[in-house]
């Protein structure tokens, strides 16, 4: 199985500031044939499922704000928000979908500091 | 708009069975992948199965084989999640999701609570 590693487990952002999050696979998620990277990432909010943020590592789902960016290949990537809002409170989720299973990161919960 | 409302959760025993279902609406149901992902109390996501548009193929994540069977009813538009000798392990919220037709998990129902307990 891959394992998604999220760091750090959580972190305390100001207002307008920015904050990143790093997913580590312990394996290459990049597919050579169509060079896509098959990583998304996903916001959580207390009491709400999941909603999808980015696929294939940097495409941002529509009506994602573009403070949001997602970045990185093959076994490293990273998440950006670059300039946090009160409604970006939430635990983000790295996932892979190049394996069976597909497999989560832990999550990182991002807070107002 | 699109829907997907589980239903059927609630309290069972360890060893014993549950069976519950997501409704879909607003969209074709019969052309995407559907999902089960669970997220025990305070913990992380764990995709536990998926099946394809006509039900041909499924995949399971290792520690339900063979005591979960996932299924689906397009002409109901309905997805099912048979759960056989349960474990305390298995309690967990459990969301119904959606495969986009390119790539992630794009819709998401609410979830429904399973709790193994005696």
């Amino acid at each position: 199985d891959i394992v998604m590693t999220q760091s750090p487990d959580s972190l305390a952002v100001s207002l307008g500031e920015r904050a990143t999050i790093i997913c580590k696979s312990s394996q290459s998620v990049l597919y050579s044939s169509n060079n896509k990277n098959y990583l998304a990432w996903y916001q959580q909010k207390p009491g709400q499922p999941p909603k999808l943020l980015f696929y294939w590592a940097s495409i941002r789902e529509s009506g994602v704000p573009d403070r949001f960016s997602g970045s990185g290949s093959g076994t490293d990537f990273t998440l950006t928000i670059s300039s946090l809002q009160a409604e970006d409170v939430a635990v983000y989720y790295c996932q892979q979908y190049y394996s069976t299973p597909q497999t989560f990161g832990q999550g990182t919960k991002v807070e107002i500091k | 708009e699109v829907q997907l409302v589980e239903s059927g959760g609630g309290l069972v025993q360890p060893g014993g069975s549950l069976r519950f279902s997501c409704a879909a609406s607003g969209f074709t149901f019969s052309n995407y992948w559907m999902s089960w992902v669970r997220q025990a109390p305070g913990k992380g996501l764990e995709w536990v199965a998926s099946i394809n548009q006509d039900g041909s193929e499924k995949y399971y994540v290792d520690s339900v084989k063979g005591r979960f069977t996932i299924s689906r009813d397009n002409a109901k538009n309905s997805l099912y999640l048979q759960m056989n000798i349960v474990r305390g392990e298995d309690t967990a919220v459990y969301y119904c999701a959606r495969r986009s037709l390119v790539a992630g998990f794009d819709y998401w129902g609410q979830g429904t609570l399973v709790t193994v307990s005696s």
